[in-house]
């Protein structure tokens, strides 16, 4: 089963446009990973984010983790054609596996 | 490239053909995991292996699925007697421990006939 949800499901930006993905989760984590996945390919690690930190920056990438609210968010800056991909955060749960979103589809227009 | 290796990319089977799939994880890795993918979703946690110990097994397996890390390296996933519903991307993924990110292979995509 699912860990939680991303929000929007989808989304489309132009290029040089902000793109904020939310995500939701429901039991208590040690991290909260941020991941991409282009269309048939495996998963990208983007960010690892833990549960004593706020906030995170990696280049154009900004995560937010709020462990009160159980959710986080991932801003991604000045987007490109090539940020188009499917984002997903991952939790911990507490335990080794990692427990997938539902993702969001990210497409970004020239 | 030293990432984690999936083989085969793609394999198409007919309904109650027995597949094997594998996984080369990043050499220094000592944790293998396998995940479950259907179209339009996040992937699902199947099972893991600290070394040769395999730790936890997913409801999701079930007694037709086997996963197997003899050596502590390469692991194998085996799926018996397929059915319309094991059609999925399966990922393999590595890491040197639980508080660091888990790499993943690009996946072998199972198509059921």
């Amino acid at each position: 089963s699912q860990q939680g949800e991303e929000d929007p499901q989808a989304l489309s930006i132009q290029e040089g446009e902000n793109a904020t993905m939310n995500c939701s989760y429901k039991t208590s984590i040690n991290n909260l990973q941020w991941y991409r996945q282009n269309s048939g390919r495996g998963l990208v690690h983007l960010i690892l984010i833990r549960s004593n930190e706020r906030e995170k920056h990696s280049g154009r990438l900004r995560v937010t983790l709020d462990t009160s609210k159980k959710s986080s968010s991932l801003l991604i800056t000045a987007s490109r054609a090539a940020d188009t991909a499917s984002y997903f955060c991952a939790t911990d749960a507490e335990t080794d596996k990692l427990i997938f979103g539902t993702g969001t589809r990210l497409q970004v227009f020239p | 490239d030293t990432g984690v290796s999936q083989d085969p990319r793609h394999k198409i089977t007919k309904r109650g053909q027995n597949v094997t799939f594998r996984c080369d994880p990043i050499s220094e890795h000592n944790r293998l995991y396998w995940y479950r993918q259907t179209l339009g979703q996040g992937p699902e946690f199947l099972t893991y292996f600290q070394n040769e110990a395999q730790l936890e097994k997913s409801r999701l397996l079930s007694d037709r699925f086997s996963a197997e890390r003899p050596k502590g390296s390469f692991s194998t996933l085996e799926i018996q007697r397929t059915e319309q519903g094991d059609s999925a991307m399966y990922l393999c993924a590595s890491s040197s421990n639980p508080d660091q990110p888990q790499h993943f292979g690009d996946g072998t995509r199972l198509s059921i006939l």
